[in-house]
């Protein structure tokens, strides 16, 4: 079973509105770490933001803001007033266990677009 | 201020013909990761390191090895390319594996000819 589901390949929005961006996962571990990257076309993976399993509040980071609802094993990325510089793919991705997993589970990526 | 460094960004190679990529950083993280990932896909962790130990993965080629001669440096060895070893190479580290968030360098793009 997919760990990391990212079911949009593609979304479009307007620059300045929000967008937001799904991901749900699966895990059995109590532990885990939820997080955002972004790769622009010239290939670099860079973060955007984190989320404990065990964190109370959901992250933000500027622009950005994580829906996290555990319940629903869900942690949607939320991008706040859009620029033509968020065009890129992101990837939601995932590491269970809190001591000696170092491995980073993603999903299969989402394709954003901002329209001018 | 780079603070993990991929060398070549670009590298073409001959089908069969050895090929090194390397990886610094100036984080002094602990961890250093190797990912593989093909166009349109997901990353694909290949092997990482803690300080000295290796770690591969299950699935990761024996044609992929990866040699970590100090803490800032990582390479990424492959001893015979093939056609389907196409792709771009991301390196990570982070600073312990527990909760740290890993950070990525530009990445190697890899052509087999």
């Amino acid at each position: 079973a997919q760990k990391i589901t990212q079911t949009q390949p593609g979304m479009f929005v307007q620059e300045k509105e929000a967008v937001t961006l799904d991901c749900t996962y699966d895990t059995s571990d109590q532990s885990y770490g939820l997080f955002w990257y972004k790769q622009p076309s010239s290939g670099e993976m860079i973060f955007l933001i984190y989320q404990g399993s065990y964190d109370e509040q959901n992250a933000t980071e500027g622009r950005y803001s994580l829906n996290f609802q555990k319940a629903r094993k869900s942690a949607n990325l939320v991008i706040s007033a859009s620029q033509l510089g968020d065009s890129a793919m992101y990837f939601c991705a995932m590491r269970e266990g809190m001591d000696s997993s170092y491995k980073l589970i993603f999903g299969s990526g989402t394709r954003l677009l901002v329209r001018p | 201020d780079a603070m993990v460094i991929q060398n070549p960004r670009y590298q073409v190679t001959q089908f069969g013909k050895p090929v090194t990529l390397s990886c610094s950083q100036t984080l002094n993280h602990n961890v250093m990761y190797w990912y593989q990932q093909k166009s349109s896909q997901a990353p694909k962790l290949l092997f990482h390191y803690y300080d000295k130990d290796f770690n591969n993965e299950a699935d990761t080629p024996d044609n992929f090895q990866s040699r970590r001669p100090n803490t800032s440096f990582c390479f990424l060895d492959i001893r015979s390319p093939g056609l389907g070893d196409a792709a771009m190479y991301l390196c990570a580290t982070s600073r312990t594996g527990s909760t740290d968030t890993q950070y990525f360098g530009p990445g190697t793009r890899l052509t087999v000819l």
